[in-house]
This record gives C-alpha cells, structure tokens and sequence, in this order.
C-alpha cells in the first residue's frame, strides 16, 4: 500500500510565477489536508479538503493560494504570483475519516528566487 | 489563540539512555494527541496517538504519557538510538476538529 506521494519534491520559481504543487493520497484515503512548514518551525494547517469539496481553507490565505481535490486525480495546491515569502515546504497528509489519523507525504520543497 | 509548544527546542542523549520529551498543550477541549518523528527532508511520520480517555500509551520503544490536570504530553524512547535522530511534534486535535495543531517541535540528537 503506497503512502502519501507528492510532485514535485522540488520546485523552484521565480517571483511572480505560478507554483502547483500535488498530492496522491493513500489508497482508500478520501481526506486531503495541506500544511505549510517554514525551517525550524512546526507544521501549519491550510487546508482540508474532500473528494470534489473544500471543507476548511481557514488556514489557507485569501489572496493567490487555492486548493482542489478532483472526482479524478490527485488534489492539487496552486499558489499564483508567488513571492519570497512563499518559500517553504509543504506537506499534504490523508486520512481514511476526517481529523486524526492523519498520514504525510514527504512534502514538496518550494524556493521562490 | 490555542497553541501547542514544547519546553526544551533541543535535546541530546547518549545512544543506550532512554529520551523524553515533553510538550505543553494550552486547549483543555483537545481530546486527541499524536507524536510525529521528522527526519531531515522528509514528512512528519506518525510515532503513537493517545486520546484523551487514556493517561498512557506503549508501542515498541515507546510511551506517550498524558496528564490532562497540567496540560501536559511526553514521549518516551526507550534504548534511544541513532536512528531516533530528529525532530519530534506534539499535535493535538480538538474533537471533530478538522486540522492538527502542531508544536514548534524538539531536535533529539543521539550521541554514538
């Protein structure tokens, strides 16, 4: 049973770019959550989504980011006109019901230039 | 708001010692707590999960200890080795919550 599986693993862009960043949740899993880690902090939540349906994006900012999670395909986290202050890396985790148990990907490493 | 924090940012002990760490949770309505290990690169891997109708949890090498009165979490490594190298998260979720809350985490570094 394969786990979490996020592409890219590296992302690299330049100052207003776009960045799309996806994630494939463990079989049977129908929960999608993103998170955001800056370097020697914890993980912070921005998103929850199930299949088709944002369910909570209150962690999520109101201005260039979003977040889907298609009938077909893995969930996918766009941020537009990235800026430095995007730079981080962000893990997606899945989970069979909502809330706990939740299980992550190795997370995708974005550098704005 | 609510935070999760954790008392000692770094830890280090000789590989054989046992290991604990501690953290600090400030909302009395979370009633679920999860101990992540975090490699270098890699994403948070789940350790053990405690609710909060329990006071102790064991697995393999491991306990989770909880006291509800003062907030508090630990982790127990038994025989800590080098393997057990990383940064270890507390993260609590408030029952039908949608997200976890995670701590700023502690770097446990396993001396040889």
């Amino acid at each position: 049973n394969a786990g979490v599986m996020q592409n890219p693993r590296h992302l690299v862009r330049r100052r207003g770019q776009e960045a799309r960043l996806r994630c494939s949740p463990m079989k049977g899993h129908s929960h999608v959550y993103w998170y955001r880690q800056l370097p020697e902090e914890g993980l912070k939540f921005m998103v929850y989504l199930q299949k088709e349906n944002i369910i909570d994006e209150s962690g999520m900012p109101k201005e260039r980011f979003s977040a889907e999670f298609p009938k077909e395909g893995p969930s996918i986290l766009r941020i537009q006109q990235v800026v430095r202050g995007d730079s981080a890396a962000y893990f997606c985790a899945s989970s069979p019901r909502g809330g706990n148990e939740q299980f992550f990907g190795p997370g995708t490493r974005l550098t704005v230039l | 708001g609510e935070s999760v924090g954790l008392h000692l940012p770094t830890l280090s002990v000789q590989e054989g010692d046992n290991s604990i760490i501690n953290c600090a949770y400030s909302n009395s309505a979370s009633d679920y707590f999860i101990w992540y290990k975090q490699e270098s690169g890699k994403g948070p891997q789940f350790i053990i999960d405690i609710r909060s109708n329990m006071d102790k949890r064991q697995g393999q090498r491991v306990t989770v200890l909880l006291n509800k009165t003062v907030k508090h979490l630990s982790l127990q490594i038994a025989a800590t080795q080098p393997g057990d190298s990383a940064v270890y998260f507390c993260a609590e979720n408030e029952g039908g919550a949608n997200n976890l809350f995670f701590g700023t985490g502690t770097r446990l570094t396993v001396i040889p």
